[in-house]
């Protein structure tokens, strides 16, 4: 199974601010099978990235993922106040799927 | 609308079994996988296993904390997919969701309590 480890646990911004998240993964993903997932309190998780770099339907251009084989990067670049919530990164690259422990952003 | 609405959730004694939906609207779900996520209270998320289209065999995949135990299956006439739970434990308890491509559900509240 591939472990994934996002980091920081929590990062502390401000609106306006350039957030930086990352994930490693304890083995190379195979054509870059990487979501990024954006969750708020008492809502459904939402996908914001996929195939590591491609902007699902209705995502902000602010919001960029980048990164192959074992590490990769979501990139918010201009902090709105409804970006603080929690973000997964999630490998569907395997029959396995697994998540990351998820990314708190939250406002400094 | 394209929607999906899950049910099912419940409270459920250790040991016993649960049945959650899955009803698809609005899109031809039966053209897609089917995938099941859960969250336990306060925690992340946790994959649960997915089912793949029936022109893709049908078949199922699941992680390892429910192999053996839970179980998906569709039923495309009907646009709606379900997670079969058994043996149901404590650690079980959680918002499951469903998911298809980028469609999520609201999720359903399973409570497994004595």
């Amino acid at each position: 199974e591939i472990v994934l480890t996002q980091f920081p646990a929590t990062l502390s911004l401000s609106p306006g601010e350039r957030a930086t998240l990352s994930c490693r993964a304890t083995q190379s993903v195979s054509d870059n099978y990487i979501a990024w997932y954006q969750q708020k309190p008492g809502q459904s998780p939402r996908l914001l990235i996929y195939g590591a770099s491609s902007r699902a339907t209705g995502i902000p251009d602010r919001f960029s993922g980048s990164g192959s084989g074992t590490d990769f990067t979501l990139t918010v670049s201009r902090l709105e106040p409804e970006d603080f919530a929690m973000y997964y990164c999630q490998q569907y690259d395997r029959s396995q799927i697994t998540f990351g422990q998820g990314t708190r952003l939250d406002i400094k | 609308d394209v929607q999906l609405v899950e049910s099912g959730g419940g409270l459920v004694q250790p040991g016993r079994s649960l049945r959650l939906s899955c009803a698809a609207s609005g899109f031809p779900s039966g053209d897609y996988a089917v995938t099941w996520v859960r969250q336990a209270p306060g925690e992340g998320l946790e994959w649960v296993g997915y089912i793949r289209s029936e022109a893709k065999g049908g078949t199922a995949e699941y992680g390892a904390p429910v192999k053996d135990r839970f179980r998906i299956s569709r039923d495309d006439s009907k646009s709606v997919a379900y997670l079969h739970m058994s043996s149901l434990k404590i650690e079980d308890t959680g918002v499951y969701y469903c998911s298809i491509e980028d469609i999520w559900g609201q999720g359903t509240k399973v409570t497994v309590s004595s």
